[in-house]
């Protein structure tokens, strides 16, 4: 496999359940990243891990924890969820975490049903 | 309030015509812009990006321009093709939160046969 990926693409959840997102890449990266896109909102930057350690933590409910195991592998743990927090959520890798002119790179996205 | 602007949610445009796609940002020190494109079911792609010491920069058939003084960015598309219908989000660095990225809310285009 090449690139980001992420598992699974679809999630349907109620509100009681525990779940988690499985994110991981295949570029050789330093660091990754969680992002919230809702309907007819930007992408909202939830989470940075750089060399498996968090670097950035946007006010994010405790509800959602991350988890960065080695530098290839990301999660998002999902725990008494919202609806409201039905989403498209979107994983992303860059070599360089404080480089200026880094890119990143995306996965596919899970898409995230709350009921 | 948000630092990136799209204010156009789409913008429909005929096969082999030009696209242009536009983008405002509120902060004179944002340096960095970048553009992605996402299809339906995927996550975006970077697609071209610039820097403020520039003014244009250009990769086949798309090109982004920087007006600086008057903070707005755009994606030039010539000539469109069908492939080309995607959102089409534009991104800048956050220079207070180092490699973060600020996006807007994506342009959805689509390009009529």
């Amino acid at each position: 496999e090449t690139g980001v990926t992420q598992t699974p693409r679809h999630l349907v959840m109620g509100m009681t359940n525990k779940k988690s997102l499985k994110c991981e890449q295949h570029l050789g990266h330093n660091a990754m990243y969680w992002y919230k896109q809702s309907a007819k909102k930007p992408l909202e930057l939830m989470f940075v891990y750089s060399l498996e350690e968090r670097v950035e933590n946007n006010s994010v409910p405790s509800r959602f924890s991350p988890e960065c195991p080695n530098s290839s592998h990301l999660f998002l743990h999902l725990h008494t969820l919202q609806p409201e927090d039905s989403a498209l959520y979107l994983c992303a890798s860059s070599q360089d975490w404080r480089g200026e002119r880094e890119t990143q790179y995306f996965g596919p996205g899970t898409r995230l049903l709350v009921l | 309030d948000q630092q990136v602007k799209q204010n156009s949610p789409s913008l429909s445009v005929q096969e082999g015509r030009i696209s242009i796609l536009n983008c405002d940002y509120t902060n004179s020190m944002f340096d960095y812009f970048l553009w992605y494109k996402k299809y339906p079911a995927e996550g975006p792609t970077f697609l071209i990006s610039i820097s403020s010491i520039k003014d244009k920069n250009e990769d086949g058939r798309f090109t982004v321009f920087l007006n600086k003084s008057a903070k707005h960015l755009s994606l030039h598309i010539v000539p469109s093709q069908p492939g080309d219908s995607a959102v089409y989000f534009c991104a800048t660095k956050d220079g207070g939160s180092q490699g973060n990225l600020i996006f807007g809310k994506g342009t959805k285009l689509s390009v009529k046969p």
